[in-house]
């Protein structure tokens, strides 16, 4: 069964340096999502991202994130400058619109970032 | 007001049992509705899909009643194996967006 793998699976960084989570969809889906979700707290949406563009983002999503999609199968999240609140695990998630227009996610194991 | 709210639990029931679960929208505009399940620190993984017309998959019964903006998840004979937290999602405010409730936790007990 395809899935969406993601690495690394543990990330320990220092404050204030540059992370990148790697993600690699399901290789027919066109919706790619970064969700993140907080020890003990729901599952926040981050960004969408479609036909090579970013199609919608939160307001979690400031100008230390951004997303890539830098070859055919590769879907990466960028933090620039990390911060303690960070601190969390990330989920990529990829998509295909069904004929009724509802979309399933299909989620990566995620990645767990801790910020020092 | 949230956008997806569930009632948290826990909700413990014995192995055999009927248990519900129901979770209220905000957004009437919301088109898509899911139920996913998520294990200890792992990811969501779906569940099924709710439509308007009810759906039933085995043990798991989904109903979406539009008017009153809430999705219920009916499990019967409940299984040890279903102990886990139980994600209600809904099309976010765009639509292309989906929003998770902040889950319900159920454990089942022999």
């Amino acid at each position: 069964e395809p899935e969406v793998t993601q690495t690394p699976s543990h990330q320990v960084t220092q404050m204030g340096q540059e992370v990148i989570l790697r993600c690699v969809p399901i290789s027919n889906h066109l919706y790619f999502y970064w969700y993140r979700q907080i020890l003990g707290q729901k599952v926040e949406f981050l960004v969408s991202f479609y036909n090579n563009e970013i199609s919608e983002k939160s307001e979690i999503f400031d100008d230390q994130f951004s997303v890539e999609r830098p070859d055919g199968s590769n879907f990466t999240l960028k933090i620039r400058s990390t911060k303690l609140e960070d601190s969390a695990m990330y989920f990529c998630a990829s998509s295909e619109v069904d004929s009724d227009r509802s979309e399933k996610l299909f989620f990566g194991s995620g990645t767990q970032l801790s910020v020092l | 007001r949230k956008e997806v709210e569930q009632d948290p639990g826990p909700f413990n029931v014995p192995e055999g049992a009927t248990v519900a679960f129901n979770c209220t929208y905000s957004n009437s505009a919301s088109q898509s509705f899911f139920w996913y399940r998520q294990d200890c620190r792992k990811e969501p993984k779906l569940l099924m899909s709710v439509y308007s017309s009810g759906n039933e998959d085995g043990r798991f019964t989904a109903q979406l009643n539009r008017a009153s903006q809430y999705i219920s998840l009916l499990i019967r004979d409940s299984k040890l194996s279903d102990s886990a937290t139980y994600l209600c999602v809904g099309g976010g405010e765009y639509g292309n967006k989906l929003v998770f409730g902040a889950g319900t936790i159920l454990r089942v007990k022999s």
